[in-house]
């Protein structure tokens, strides 16, 4: 089983339309989550960060997540085309380790 | 805070040569750091990992001595690519992490290396 999954997509939704975007993780003792963003032919960068159950709000992105289901998901409301990218689940567990999910492909389409 | 350089961010080389890549961490002090490397239309793959003033640590199936790394200070690791070849070519991304959040990793701007 992989550390972290995520569903790879592609994912569609039309413009102001709410993009939903999950990872499930394998870790129980892992503490911190994080979304990065990756451009086509750019190193990816972060979103959000999250460690306590229930939401986090930053602009139009919210994160959730759920311990005791072990997933987290990220959702993008007013998408705009900018947002068209890769979304990076990433999830280290406690020790030196990272893992990232292979990531979901978005596009907005306007 | 928290930014990341990568130097160069694109190098062409010819096969058999050694190619350095430097990443560093320009405001904050990276405790450990990482190096990827990404396939177009591929997903990361962690390489290694490293820590200061320590060995480091290579994901299976990374030859150890074509990749060497050094992570002599707590803002600088180098990556070299010795003895490049063609199937080399690839976007190589370091990160850092031991910034604001500890757990947090900042990513650099990345390396295209072409090995022709």
């Amino acid at each position: 089983q992989k550390e972290v999954e995520q569903n790879s997509g592609p994912l569609s939704v039309p413009e102001g339309a709410i993009a939903s975007l999950n990872c499930t993780y394998s870790d129980r003792g892992s503490q911190s989550f994080f979304w990065y963003r990756q451009y086509s032919g750019k190193s990816p960068e972060l979103i959000m960060s999250i460690y306590s159950n229930g939401d986090k709000e930053d602009g139009r992105f919210t994160a959730q997540l759920n311990k005791a289901s072990q997933y987290v998901s990220l959702l993008i409301r007013d998408s705009q085309p900018s947002d068209s990218a890769t979304y990076l689940c990433a999830v280290p567990p406690p020790g030196n380790q990272f893992y990232f999910g292979t990531g979901t492909s978005l596009t907005v389409i306007p | 805070g928290a930014v990341v350089s990568q130097h160069p961010s694109r190098v062409i080389c010819k096969s058999g040569t050694s190619v350095k890549i430097e990443c560093r961490s320009l405001d904050f002090q990276a405790t450990t750091m990482f190096w990827y490397r990404q396939f177009p239309k591929q997903s990361l793959m962690l390489m290694a990992t490293s820590n200061e003033g320590s060995k480091a640590t290579y994901e299976q199936g990374v030859e150890k001595d074509k990749f060497l790394i050094n992570h002599a200070s707590l803002t600088l690791s180098t990556l070299t690519v010795t003895s490049a070849h063609p199937e080399d070519s690839s976007f190589y991304i370091c990160s850092a992490r031991g910034g604001s959040g500890t757990d947090t990793q900042y990513f650099g701007p990345g390396t295209r290396l072409t090995v022709l």
